[in-house]
């Protein structure tokens, strides 16, 4: 069975930090996809990125990187030089199977706080 | 481009009563997701219709809720005999099935059901 573990349930840091947000994921499938989401006070959910179980190459976007190590089961996501416009309750999620329209299964959830 | 629509936004309802939540996935996605997110939780996946094949209902948490799809569009959640416990933001999902595509999952924007 699929599950995802999101230990950190809050965290406050002060602007201009760094910040890492924790997931570790459990699969019984070799082929799995991996994906990270950002529900601001506003409550949309917005797509931040994907990952596929054959890509272990970590990823840098602007002030986000992601750190994907099978070895561990983790995909963590990593914020530099905080903002407070990065408040939100972050997910990480995780698709078992073939292709990334599987049935998507969410961790708890991370809430983060940037205080100016 | 459309996004997908729920309606109703909000729903109040009183204990007992039946309730139907609407979802309009993106025009071409065959997959589409219902999840509920109680206050303050993360994402509890509900059901997962992908195409022609046969729902994934393993997340229902109860007979009194099911769902339906009409062929690769509209979707519909039911909630029989509501109770307190079923006050949540129901949010539905829907994504691309295009190997090619990034394949995210596209969320409405829920519809917060309160039963008082």
């Amino acid at each position: 069975a699929q599950k995802v573990t999101q230990a950190q349930t809050e965290i406050s840091v002060v602007e201009k930090e760094d910040v890492t947000l924790d997931c570790v994921y459990e699969t019984r499938d070799t082929t799995y996809y991996l994906f990270w989401y950002k529900q601001p006070p506003s409550g949309e959910l917005v797509f931040l990125i994907r990952r596929n179980s054959f890509d272990e190459q970590n990823e840098i976007s602007g002030r986000y990187s992601w750190n994907f190590q099978k070895s561990t089961s983790s995909f963590n996501f990593t914020i530099t030089a905080s903002q407070v416009v990065d408040s939100a309750v972050y997910f990480c999620a995780l698709s078992e199977g073939m292709t990334s329209y599987d049935k998507v299964i969410f961790g708890p959830g991370t809430s983060l706080s940037v205080i100016p | 481009g459309a996004g997908v629509s729920q309606s109703p936004s909000n729903k109040v309802t009183e204990k007992g009563k039946d309730v139907e939540l609407r979802c309009d996935p993106i025009s071409g996605h065959t997959a589409l997701y219902w999840y509920r997110q109680r206050l303050g939780q993360g994402l509890e996946f509900l059901i997962y219709f992908q195409g022609n094949s046969a729902p994934d209902k393993s997340g229902l948490p109860s007979d009194r809720f099911s769902a339906e799809r009409t062929g690769e569009s509209v979707s519909t959640l039911t909630i029989q005999r509501t109770q307190q416990e079923d006050s949540a933001v129901y949010l539905c999902a829907s994504s691309s099935t295009d190997r090619g595509a990034n394949s995210p999952l596209h969320f409405g924007n829920g519809t917060r059901l309160t039963v008082t």
